[in-house]
């Protein structure tokens, strides 16, 4: 089926260590999106991708790096520079970066700190 | 800057019920809005879609309508069951140039519970 995966669902940081989340999509959409959901604050845009070897900052991208080598995966680094890195990662596609398309989400990669 | 409000913040009501989920935005420069559900623990599940153009998008028991001028948006859950038990959440495609073009601005969400 066609749709997007993130993993790991579940991911644990030690203090001072890089972790990475994988996003990887099978609907052959141009523009990709990194978005941080806490408990009470709604979704919040941390980076996007509008094409194969582009990307942008969103409201929210300090402590955080991605790369999009390929079209069908854009993986998300949270760096040990990201101080409160605690909480629910969600990916989301669509099939032109056009604001008049629909985002769709993965399930999610929830990240805790040891 | 854009801010998303969702009202009420949890709402609890017996099945069979229609209802109403209220959405506000503060700057009517959209593109769209976007309704979604968020099961627990889950990713977001694409409900209906409204451009700044429409008045409302029907998907089966959903209806949602969008007042731009207003800055308002409603989506009606008809005859509600315990499977529509879930976080439903708004959010707007700002139409602001620049680095607004890639954001969604979502609200708070509205936690729906439907006892049987």
């Amino acid at each position: 089926d066609g749709g997007i995966t993130q993993s790991p669902k579940y991911l644990f940081r030690k203090e001072g260590q890089n972790v990475t989340l994988s996003c990887e999509q099978n609907l052959n959409h141009d523009a990709m999106y990194w978005y941080r959901q806490d408990p009470g604050q709604g979704l919040r845009l941390i980076y996007y991708s509008q094409i194969v070897n582009d990307f942008q900052k969103g409201d929210i991208a300090e402590g955080y790096s991605v790369s999009r080598e390929k079209k069908e995966s854009f993986p998300l680094t949270v760096t040990s520079a990201q101080k409160n890195p605690t909480a629910f990662y969600l990916c989301a596609s669509s099939i032109t970066p056009s604001p008049y398309q629909p985002q769709h989400f993965g399930d999610g990669t929830r990240l805790s700190i040891l | 800057k854009q801010e998303v409000t969702q009202i009420p913040a949890a709402l609890s009501v017996p099945e069979g019920e229609n209802l109403v989920l209220n959405c506000s935005f503060t700057d009517s420069a959209i593109y769209n809005l976007q309704w979604f559900r968020q099961d627990p623990g889950k990713g977001l599940t694409s409900l209906l879609l409204i451009q700044s153009s429409q008045r409302e998008q029907t998907s089966g028991r959903l209806n949602a309508s969008l007042d731009k001028s207003s800055g308002r948006s409603t989506l009606y859950i008809a005859a509600s069951q315990p499977g529509d038990s879930a976080t439903y959440l708004c959010a707007v495609r700002p139409d602001a140039g620049g680095t607004s073009y890639g954001k969604l601005t979502f609200g708070q969400g509205t936690i729906l519970t439907v006892h049987p």
